[in-house]
């Protein structure tokens, strides 16, 4: 699977927009880009993904460079409850790419 | 509408016994995968199953681990002979539709404690 990296972690302060970032320069031109984050004791939960436009749903939006070498998460008021690890993953568009591979993600702080 | 659901949410066991985890995924869902989290790591694939297909078992640690999935509904992971490296939390998700497109529902995870 194609690799990505994020920032270990961010700090941010509670109701300020918040950009995570993600790095994917080896991703090929079928590979989805897929958002989860993970709260603490909870298991990993959808947050947004996206192929080549930006996308906007309740959670988040998902700005993806033009060359798809990177995409940002773009949480537009943080709140408390969403500190979390957040993971960026790439799914190819082939029948191997149901295994989700999680890397470390970027722990993110919101400070009240 | 009901998420997937997984029991028990703990379970503390002694090294050498036999556990097993159970997953209930989201109805309708063809798609059902069993990671681990070990503490404060990643998460890491075991298995996957996908409707009447073979599972990919390629993520399964040593022969002492084994799934099943009855009915194409509930999934069951089972661990021989558990050893303390085993503790991890277990997690179970499904999905629904194309893999690379559809979203993965994750369950809160059992948390195995092999002591």
């Amino acid at each position: 699977d194609a690799k990505t990296t994020q920032p270990n972690s961010m700090e941010s302060n509670e109701e300020e927009p918040v950009h995570l970032p993600c790095n994917h320069s080896t991703i090929s031109g079928t590979d989805y880009i897929h958002w989860y984050r993970q709260l603490p004791s909870q298991g990993p939960e959808y947050v947004i993904h996206g192929l080549t436009s930006n996308v906007n749903n309740k959670m988040a939006s998902l700005a993806i460079a033009e060359d798809r070498k990177s995409s940002t998460l773009i949480l537009h008021r943080a709140t408390l409850r969403d500190a979390a690890v957040y993971y960026c993953i790439l799914r190819v568009s082939m029948d191997s790419s149901y295994k989700l591979i999680f890397g470390s993600g970027t722990r993110l702080l919101v400070r009240p | 509408g009901a998420g997937v659901s997984q029991s028990p949410s703990n379970k503390v066991t002694e090294k050498g016994k036999d556990v097993e985890l159970r997953c209930d995924p989201i109805s309708g869902h063809t798609a059902l995968y069993w990671y681990r989290q070990s503490l404060g790591q990643g998460l890491e694939f075991l298995i996957y199953f996908q409707g009447n297909s073979a599972p990919d078992k390629s993520g399964l640690p040593s022969d002492r681990f084994s799934a099943e999935r009855t009915g194409g509904s509930v999934s069951t992971l089972t661990i021989q002979r558990t050893q303390q490296e085993d503790s991890a939390v277990y997690l179970c998700a499904s999905s629904s539709g194309q893999p690379y497109r559809s979203p993965l529902h994750f369950g809160n995870g059992t948390r195995l404690t092999v002591t």
